[in-house]
Formats: structure tokens, C-alpha cells, sequence
């Protein structure tokens, strides 16, 4: 069964530093990996889709990996701001969940804190 | 430009008693999906519906039936609730069946006492 982790579970860093959030998993087969970012109270919003073909995606000052083979991603965010302060979740769409629908498999996400 | 909404935002229910949560898109996406968020869990897919007129179960359907009345609306329902059904709901659509961006709802907390 695939399972996602994701360390740490919390982080807390000063304005401006450069972080990265790891994820892993047990099952290398999958169509993609999705990082998201959820604050309090709120929906989650999708910040950066990898398919299992590609390496990485980059968005603004996000920079996502993919190492299917080891079943590690990371997000990496550059230059961190306190408005980044939020929970960020990966999610993988499994191949063996069954049929091409975007059914995903959650980490249970690390919530980030960035100091003013 | 709402996206995926949800209702309600917060419920109370009595152990027994029975509810809907309502969910509708305007982005005409096909694919639409409940799941429950609980603390230390992540989030956990209840059922789906991969487009109008079909729905599937999830990881963890029991306790909850579903309807995808529309292709716009899918709903979520407790026939009896149970204080283990305590949990965050969201809804969620992708456009199509297939590996896309997938869209969240701003959730609903429904606590069972």
C-alpha cells in the first residue's frame, strides 16, 4: 500500500532563508506528485504538479524535485517570506489505486512558520 | 470566479442524526471528489466521481453514500452520523479523468457529538 511521509512535521525559519520541505514514498509507481500549500481554515491550492517523467517544476521561488526511484521530492523555497507561513501537503497519484482518475495519496504535510 | 464551493462551513450533529454536504463547480470540470482530513491522517479519499453519472468508492467510503447530481454538483451524504465521522470535508474537481491540477473546496467542519 502506498504510504507518504513527510519530515519534519514543522519547521520554523527567519525571513529570508532558503528551505526545503522533504517528501517520500513507497511505491515508485505513480503518475505524478503534487505539492500543495493550505493555511488555516482553508482549501488547499495546488503550487506544483510533477508527472513521473520529469525531474523537477519551478515556480516563482518554488522548485520542486522528483526522484521516482528513490521516492523522495522536495520542495524548495527560496528566499522565504512570512507570508509563505502555512502547511505544505505532497500527494501522489498512485498507478495501482485503479483507473486513470486523479485519486491521490496524502502526506500529513509540515507545517511552516517563517519568522519576521 | 468561485470555484469549487462548499456547504455548510460548520455543523453540529447529534450521534444518529443524518445530513448532506453539498458541493458544486463552475469550471465544467468532469471529475469531482470528497475527502476528510483529520489530524495526523492527512487527507483520505471518500469517494469519487470520475464524471456525471458514475461514482466510486475511496479509501474510506464506509458511512457515507454520495451523488453526482449534475455534472456540476456531487454531495456527500451521513446517514447516521457517528463521533468517528468528526472530520474536515473537502471537495475537489479536476477537468478531466487523467492525471491535472485537482481543485479544493474551502472545506466543512462537521462535528458529531
Amino acid at each position: 500500500k502506498q504510504e507518504v511521509t513527510q519530515i519534519p512535521a514543522a519547521l520554523s525559519v527567519p525571513e529570508g532563508e532558503n528551505l526545503v520541505l522533504n517528501c517520500s514514498f513507497t511505491d515508485s509507481a505513480i503518475y505524478n506528485l503534487q505539492w500543495f500549500r493550505q493555511d488555516p481554515g482553508k482549501g488547499l491550492t495546488s503550487l506544483l504538479l510533477i508527472q513521473s517523467s520529469q525531474r523537477e517544476q519551478t515556480s516563482g521561488r518554488l522548485n520542486a524535485s522528483l526522484d521516482k526511484s528513490s521516492g523522495r521530492s522536495t520542495l524548495y523555497i527560496a528566499a522565504s517570506q512570512p507570508g509563505d507561513s502555512a502547511t505544505y501537503l505532497c500527494a501522489v497519484s498512485p498507478m495501482n489505486y485503479g483507473g486513470a482518475t486523479n485519486k491521490l495519496i496524502f502526506g500529513t504535510g509540515t507545517l511552516l512558520a517563517v519568522q519576521p | 470566479n468561485a470555484g469549487v464551493t462548499q456547504t455548510p462551513k460548520f455543523q453540529v450533529l447529534k450521534t444518529g442524526q443524518s445530513m448532506t454536504l453539498q458541493c458544486a463547480q463552475d469550471m465544467n470540470h468532469n471529475s469531482m471528489y470528497w475527502y476528510r482530513q483529520d489530524p495526523g491522517m492527512g487527507l483520505r479519499l471518500i469517494y469519487y466521481s470520475a464524471s456525471e453519472g458514475t461514482t466510486d468508492k475511496g479509501e474510506v467510503p464506509n458511512g457515507y453514500n454520495v451523488s453526482r447530481l449534475n455534472k456540476r454538483e456531487f454531495s456527500l451524504r451521513l446517514e447516521s452520523a457517528a463521533p468517528s465521522q468528526t472530520s474536515v470535508y473537502f471537495c475537489a474537481s479536476t477537468p478531466k479523468t487523467g492525471r491535472n491540477t485537482i481543485y479544493f473546496g474551502e472545506g466543512s467542519w462537521l462535528t458529531v457529538v
